[in-house]
């Protein structure tokens, strides 16, 4: 099956700070998302993205699918964006998800 | 419009018990999936449906059992559980992929299940 990769597996970041967090895929891909799963363990949409650029306030992706990778860039980092964030990629006609096993932020004040 | 729900939210179960997780959903999404989490790990796929009637396997179904009757509902049964199964459970719901709609994943709240 497809593999997914993330980098790197855990940050620690200052507050302000900026940061990139990349997911490297295997193969083909016809969906790609990225979460945020917050410290209570919920999972948040930040973006869907299987090709392209999206920007979301402080947060901005990019898809380059036929490079097979994607990157998420957040900037002016704050406490709240500390989490585990997940990259995740659709392929095949019946869309088996594949997650990545992601990126551990932690934002310091 | 709720989104994805799941009931129990926490369960603990015995050795070789059994019972369903609910997963439910409102938005009309043909596609519909169960993942489970293991401490410091990402999602693993269990079992996926792409409308009522039929489901398939994911990448770890032993131990699982899904049907899809409704659009809306996609239970998931563990008719023995072992403690290996002790696990976060998530349901996620989307659109079919290549209707030219947009088939992002939406997660519910996630059962925590503890098997002693």
């Amino acid at each position: 099956g497809i593999q997914v990769e993330q980098s790197p597996p855990d940050l620690i970041l200052q507050e302000g700070a900026n940061s990139t967090l990349r997911c490297n895929f295997s193969d083909s891909v016809n969906n790609l998302q990225w979460f945020h799963q917050n410290p209570w363990g919920q999972l948040i949409n930040l973006f869907y993205i299987p090709s392209g650029t999206k920007q979301n306030g402080r947060l901005s992706a990019t898809t380059v699918a036929t490079e097979r990778y994607s990157l998420l860039y957040i900037s002016s980092s704050q406490t709240t964006d500390s989490g585990v964030y997940f990259c995740a990629v659709g392929s095949g006609g019946y869309q088996k998800v594949t997650f990545g096993t992601g990126t551990k932020l932690q934002v310091i004040p | 419009n709720a989104g994805v729900t799941q009931t129990p939210k926490f369960q603990v179960l015995k050795t070789g018990q059994s019972m369903t997780l609910q997963c439910a959903q409102d938005m009309n999404h043909e596609y519909m999936s169960w993942y489970r989490q293991d401490p410091g790990m990402g999602l693993r796929l269990i079992h996926y449906s792409v409308g009522a009637g039929i489901t398939d396997q994911g990448e770890v179904p032993n131990g699982y059992n899904v049907s899809r009757s409704t659009t809306e509902d996609f239970p998931l049964r563990l008719l023995s559980a072992a403690p290996s199964q002790t696990s976060v459970y998530f349901c996620a719901s989307s659109y079919y992929p290549g209707t030219g709609r947009y088939n992002e994943q939406f997660f519910g709240p996630g059962t925590r299940l503890t098997v002693l």
